[in-house]
């Protein structure tokens, strides 16, 4: 089953607006990761927020991390065409090496 | 590196045949991950190795699939007899545990299945 639940589903924009994504989970984590997934191709690992920290950043993408609320989020700032793809937050399963995903946001960057 | 090898890149089969889907890890890598994606279901884990070993096969379907890795650098999924139902993306990737207890995995292209 899968643990992290994102949302929204699908998100359309426009280049050169920022895009926020948002990622809920349910048990206690050691680190929450975000992968992106373009259409056809592999996950693609984005960026990596331990459970003690609170933000993160890397280029363009900012991550946050809320453990009190099981709740992270993904900002894109200044959005391109190419940043259309699928994103999916990622959570360890605390002891094991396995990663359980959430069900992916739909990110459509229109020019 | 090349990053993870996966073969064959498409597959299309008929129904009762068996399917064999390969992988090879990146080097120095430790673990190993196979998942399906569908529309329906998403992205499953299906089983993971760790040092060749299995460790969690909670995520395999049946009995009609089975996963080996005879050694560091390769791996099969195979599915004896294929159903219409299989038909997906199956996706494997690996890992290396870090000092800190953490895992980036990396994907490979994935074989898209479809069983008629």
């Amino acid at each position: 089953s899968q643990q992290g639940e994102e949302d929204p589903q699908a998100l359309s924009i426009q280049e050169g607006e920022n895009a926020t994504m948002n990622c809920s989970y349910k048990t206690s984590i050691n680190n929450l990761q975000w992968y992106r997934q373009n259409s056809g191709r592999g996950l693609v690992h984005l960026i990596l927020i331990r459970s003690n920290e609170r933000e993160k950043h890397s280029g363009r993408l900012r991550v946050t991390l809320d453990t009190s609320k099981k709740s992270s989020s993904l900002l894109i700032t200044a959005s391109r065409a190419a940043d259309t793809a699928s994103y999916f937050c990622a959570t360890d399963d605390t002891g094991f090496q396995k990663l359980v995903f959430g069900t992916g946001t739909r990110l459509l960057v229109s020019p | 590196d090349a990053g993870v090898i996966q073969s064959p890149r498409h597959e299309v089969t008929e129904m009762g045949q068996e399917v064999t889907l390969r992988c090879k890890p990146i080097s120095g890598h430790n673990s190993l991950f196979w998942y399906r994606q569908t529309m329906m279901r998403g992205l499953e884990l299906l089983i993971y190795f760790n040092n060749n070993v299995p460790i969690d096969d909670s995520g395999m379907p049946e009995d009609r699939f089975s996963a080996k890795m005879p050694n560091a650098s390769f791996s099969t999924l195979k599915i004896q007899p294929s159903e219409p139902r299989d038909s997906a993306v199956y996706f494997c990737a690996s890992s290396f545990r870090g000092a800190k207890g953490e895992d980036t995995q990396y994907f490979g292209p994935g074989t898209r299945l479809t069983v008629l």
